[in-house]
């Protein structure tokens, strides 16, 4: 069974930094592009970042570029994401997917909160 | 960048009724979309990918077509577990934007 599990969300000031994670299991995690998504509160979904399998290919939204870093190890089955110069609009659940290249993100994980208050 | 524009953003309708979500691209994306349905609280499942390709596990009751940069998503014949959000992506180039959902609830 496919399994993506996010972590390392919390409560940080304004300015500050925060690393989230993303476990995944039940599927060859180095055969697969992998997303990151976000919904802010009561919002819609956005597009975050993407990585490629060998980390070759990255590509972030302009609301994060610059502040944000996503990496992967493919040893250890995870995926990550380095966020810096938070902002209160960054506030939201972050979702680590599952990428089939083109064909949309077919397995998500639970999410992890994300609040960005002073 | 794509936007992706998706009407209506919210829709009531009767379990059995048959429903229209409509999403436009800003430009061509071949057959580059596909379809999200989330219920409140959890994570988004994708429904349908490529324009028209069904998931596996998910009811035929849910389609998907395509007219040019106009894409569509049926509902047959509602359940009582239909009513969600659901949000059209495009994966057809950077940044992957999503429509920005349209909430279906009960009449």
């Amino acid at each position: 069974e496919v399994q993506l599990v996010e972590s390392g969300g919390g409560l940080v000031k304004p300015g500050g930094s925060l690393r989230l994670s993303c476990a995944a299991s039940g599927f060859t995690f180095s055969t697969y592009s992998m997303n990151w998504v976000r919904q802010a509160p009561g919002k819609g979904l956005e597009w975050v970042s993407s990585i490629s399998r060998g980390s070759g290919y990255i590509y972030y939204a302009d609301s994060v570029k610059g502040r944000f870093t996503v990496s992967r190890d493919n040893a250890k089955n995870s995926l990550y994401l380095q966020m810096n110069s938070l902002r209160a609009e960054d506030t939201a659940v972050y979702y680590c997917a599952r990428e089939q290249i083109g064909l949309g993100a077919d397995h998500w994980g639970q999410g992890t909160l994300v609040t960005v208050s002073s | 960048d794509i936007q992706m524009t998706q009407s209506p953003s919210s829709l009531s309708a009767s379990v059995g009724d048959r429903v229209t979500i409509t999403c436009r691209a800003s430009q061509s994306i071949s057959s580059y979309l596909n379809w999200y349905q989330q219920i409140p609280g959890k994570a988004p499942k994708l429904l349908i990918s490529a324009a028209s390709s069904l998931q596996s596990g998910v009811p035929s009751r849910f389609s998907g077509s395509e007219s040019g940069t106009d894409f569509t998503l049926t509902i047959s014949s509602l359940q009582p577990e239909d009513f969600a959000t659901y949000y059209c992506q495009q994966s057809y180039s950077t940044p992957h934007s999503f429509g920005q959902g349209t909430k279906l609830e009960i009449k």
